[in-house]
C-alpha cells in the first residue's frame, strides 16, 4: 500500500544553517512526490515535485528535495534557513488506481527556525 | 491563471446544525476536486474528491457529505454537525490527469459548540 513517513514531529535549526526534512515513501510503481508548506491558518502551498529525471529537484523559496530510490527518501533541503521558513511541511506521494487519483500525505514536520 | 475560493473563512456552529462549505476554482475546467480536513493543526485526512459533476468519492465513512453540482463547484455539507466534526477544511483541485500538483485553497476553519 501506498504510505508516507515523516519521522520528525520537529525540526529546529538556527537561521542561516542547512536545514533538512526527511520523508520516506512506500508504492508500488514508479513513485510521484511532493512538498507543501503550510503557515498558520492558511492553505498548504506547493514548494516542488518530483516526477522523473535529476534526482535533485529545486523549489520555491530556495528549497530543494533529493530523490533517492534505493533508500525511498526525498528529503526536503535547504542549504541557509531563514526565520520565515518556520511553518508546517508536508511530503505526499500520488496514488492512482483505475477508480481513484490522490495524494497520500505525511503526518507533517514542524520546522521552526531560531534567530 | 487558476484560483480556487473557499467560504466562509470561519464559522462557528453548534451541535446538531446543518453545514455547508463551498468550494469553487476558476480559470480551469473539468478539475479533479478535493475535501481535507486537518484537526490540530498536523495530519490532513482525505474525505471526499471528485472527477465529475455528480461523481463524488468518500474515503472514510463519516457525518459529512459532499456534492458536485457545477463542474468546479464543490460543496460540504452535514445535516447534524458533531463536536467531532470541528476542524479546519481545505480544499484543493487539480488538473485531471497528467502530473500536476494539488492546488488549495485558504480553508474554513470551523468549530462546534
Amino acid at each position: 500500500a501506498q504510505s508516507v513517513a515523516q519521522p520528525e514531529d520537529q525540526v529546529n535549526v538556527a537561521e542561516g544553517n542547512p536545514l533538512t526534512v526527511k520523508c520516506t515513501y512506500s508504492v508500488s510503481g514508479n513513485p510521484y512526490l511532493f512538498w507543501y508548506v503550510q503557515y498558520p491558518n492558511r492553505g498548504l502551498q506547493f514548494l516542488l515535485k518530483y516526477i522523473t529525471g535529476d534526482n535533485l529537484v529545486k523549489g520555491s523559496y530556495g528549497f530543494e528535495a533529493e530523490f533517492n530510490k534505493s533508500q525511498t527518501s526525498f528529503h526536503l533541503k535547504k542549504p541557509s534557513a531563514l526565520v520565515s521558513d518556520s511553518a508546517l511541511y508536508f511530503c505526499a506521494v500520488r496514488f492512482r488506481s483505475y477508480n481513484t487519483d490522490k495524494l497520500i500525505f505525511g503526518t507533517g514536520t514542524r520546522l521552526q527556525v531560531f534567530p | 491563471s487558476q484560483t480556487i475560493h473557499q467560504w466562509p473563512a470561519t464559522l462557528v456552529q453548534p451541535v446538531g446544525s446543518p453545514l455547508s462549505l463551498e468550494c469553487t476554482v476558476e480559470g480551469t475546467s473539468n478539475p479533479n476536486l478535493y475535501w481535507y480536513r486537518q484537526a490540530a493543526g498536523r495530519g490532513l485526512q482525505l474525505l471526499f474528491y471528485s472527477v465529475g459533476i455528480g461523481q463524488i468519492s468518500s474515503e472514510v465513512p463519516q457525518n459529512l457529505s459532499a456534492s458536485r453540482p457545477q463542474d468546479r463547484q464543490f460543496i460540504l455539507s452535514s445535516k447534524k454537525l458533531l463536536l467531532s466534526d470541528s476542524g479546519f477544511y481545505l480544499c484543493a483541485w487539480r488538473v485531471r490527469g497528467g502530473l500536476n500538483e494539488q492546488f488549495f485553497g485558504p480553508g474554513t476553519r470551523l468549530t462546534v459548540l
